[in-house]
């Protein structure tokens, strides 16, 4: 399996508040993801990393922000969290854009803004 | 742009039946495609993939076949096992492209 964490596994806030998403690699993988999933959507791209500091937006963005200081962690904020954002939120990783990577997949995030 | 098309659940069948899901896709250029299986309280794990036309892709039982002709990707298992209970997800990724574009994903259910 690869080596891929996430943490918190669940978390409960309050809408407005902060809360940060943590992913976690072993792999030394240049790319990592961030998607979140809802019953009916399937998995959509919310930001996405090609290396330290480099960064750039997916389908669904607004209402989050992204981080990558240091090749194996990679954080996503939601600055100010809403209920829309209630859903599981899984990081993935891959080697390179070559059509031959697979990306591989952390264990999620399940989180439930109330 | 590019968007993937797979049949909606759920399905339920029973032990040792033939199970087909069915997958379109459009896409510009020649994409990778993929299905990835997702176990209750799990990530997804990749379960194939094709990377050309005509390519076969195969794992644990299960098939799809790459078809350019008619966009397709649909995966197959001769017979199934409750343990294959899960959600799958048909997705495509352009070459060059960093983002998988994943179906919706269908949820089978195999009973003993």
């Amino acid at each position: 399996d690869a080596g891929i964490t996430q943490s918190p596994r669940h978390k409960v806030t309050e809408t407005g508040t902060p809360v940060t998403l943590r992913c976690h690699q072993t792999e030394n993988h240049r790319y990592m993801y961030w998607y979140r999933q809802d019953p009916g959507h399937g998995l959509r791209l919310i930001h996405y990393s090609y290396g330290v500091k480099d960064t750039d937006k997916g389908e669904v963005s607004d209402g989050y922000s992204v981080s990558r200081s240091k090749t194996e962690d990679f954080l996503l904020t939601l600055e100010s969290a809403t209920s829309s954002q209630t859903s599981v939120y899984f990081c993935a990783i891959s080697e390179g854009l070559a059509v031959t990577y697979e990306q591989y997949f952390g264990p999620g995030t399940r989180l439930t803004v109330t | 742009g590019n968007s993937v098309t797979q049949m909606e659940g759920p399905v339920t069948l029973s032990e040792e039946a033939f199970l087909t899901i069915n997958c379109t896709y459009t896409a510009t250029g020649y994409p990778s495609l993929f299905w990835y299986v997702q176990y209750p309280g799990e990530g997804l794990q990749l379960l194939l993939k094709a990377t050309k036309a005509d390519d076969k892709g195969s794992n644990k039982g299960f098939e799809a076949t790459y078809r350019k002709e008619t966009t397709s990707f649909h995966l197959e298992k001769g017979s199934v096992q409750v343990s294959d209970s899960a959600v799958y997800f048909c997705a495509l990724r352009s070459g060059g492209s960093e983002k998988l574009v994943f179906g919706k994903g269908t949820k089978l259910t195999v009973n003993p």
